[in-house]
């Protein structure tokens, strides 16, 4: 099973709200993934999580916060965002961050912000 | 410095017709490759990778891609194009690192007529 779980599908919120996206996995992976992905265009790296401690945080904003709570989840905590920040937030996992291991992507979380 | 490129914003073929989706790559080290596909609203799904083995990689649904190392090219093809094919195609670069950071290419959109 190459199964990624993300909740919810979509989401709409407001400038001012506090949401969290969630994603799963039961493959036994020790590197999880959060990308941002605009239409058009290729998938962003946000942050990198490996044995739950972050790893990468590619300069991202404040108002997103992950949370790697144990090897199966991983959280992505959102607050006070802006419309540009609307997009297709795709979670992804894999064995390490070993650059020969796959990445497996969940169906991703469409968010709208009003 | 590792950089992917994808030679066809577009492409357009005709069902049961041959499909090539072109990919270069440049790497100072041999890097893994991976073709991922993207169908509208939905996440990344791994069509095949290559990691130093055979350089005939097949995949799932038909595809397969050739790995030159001559000519640093990586190109998807698929013998008879269905209608199911229409969807956006990446191609992705590992580096032989430990950071988990993949190069994306920009993408192509394969279109398909009936």
């Amino acid at each position: 099973d190459t199964e990624v779980t993300q909740t919810p599908k979509h989401l709409v919120m407001g400038m001012t709200n506090k949401k969290s996206l969630k994603c799963e996995q039961h493959m036994g992976h020790r590197a999880m993934y959060w990308y941002k992905q605009k239409a058009k265009k290729p998938p962003e790296l946000m942050f990198v999580y490996s044995y739950e401690k972050l790893s990468i945080n590619e300069s991202v904003p404040s108002r997103f916060s992950p949370e790697c709570p144990n090897s199966s989840l991983l959280n992505l905590h959102l607050h006070a965002l802006q419309p540009e920040d609307s997009a297709l937030y795709l979670c992804a996992s894999s064995q390490t961050l070993l650059g020969t291991d796959t990445q497996y992507f969940g169906p991703g979380t469409r968010l709208t912000v009003l | 410095a590792q950089s992917v490129t994808q030679l066809d914003s577009h492409v357009s073929v005709s069902e049961g017709t041959p499909v090539l989706l072109r990919c270069n790559y440049s790497s100072s080290y041999s890097p893994s490759l991976f073709w991922y596909v993207q169908h509208p609203n939905k996440g990344l799904q791994l069509l095949l990778k290559y990691t130093s083995a055979a350089t005939l990689v097949k995949g799932i649904n038909g595809f397969e891609a050739e790995f030159k190392k001559s000519e640093t090219s990586f190109h998807l093809t698929k013998p008879s194009a269905h209608m199911s094919d229409a969807a956006e195609y990446f191609c992705v670069v590992s580096p032989p690192s430990n950071t988990g950071k993949l190069i994306f290419g920009q993408g192509t959109t394969l279109q398909v007529k009936p």
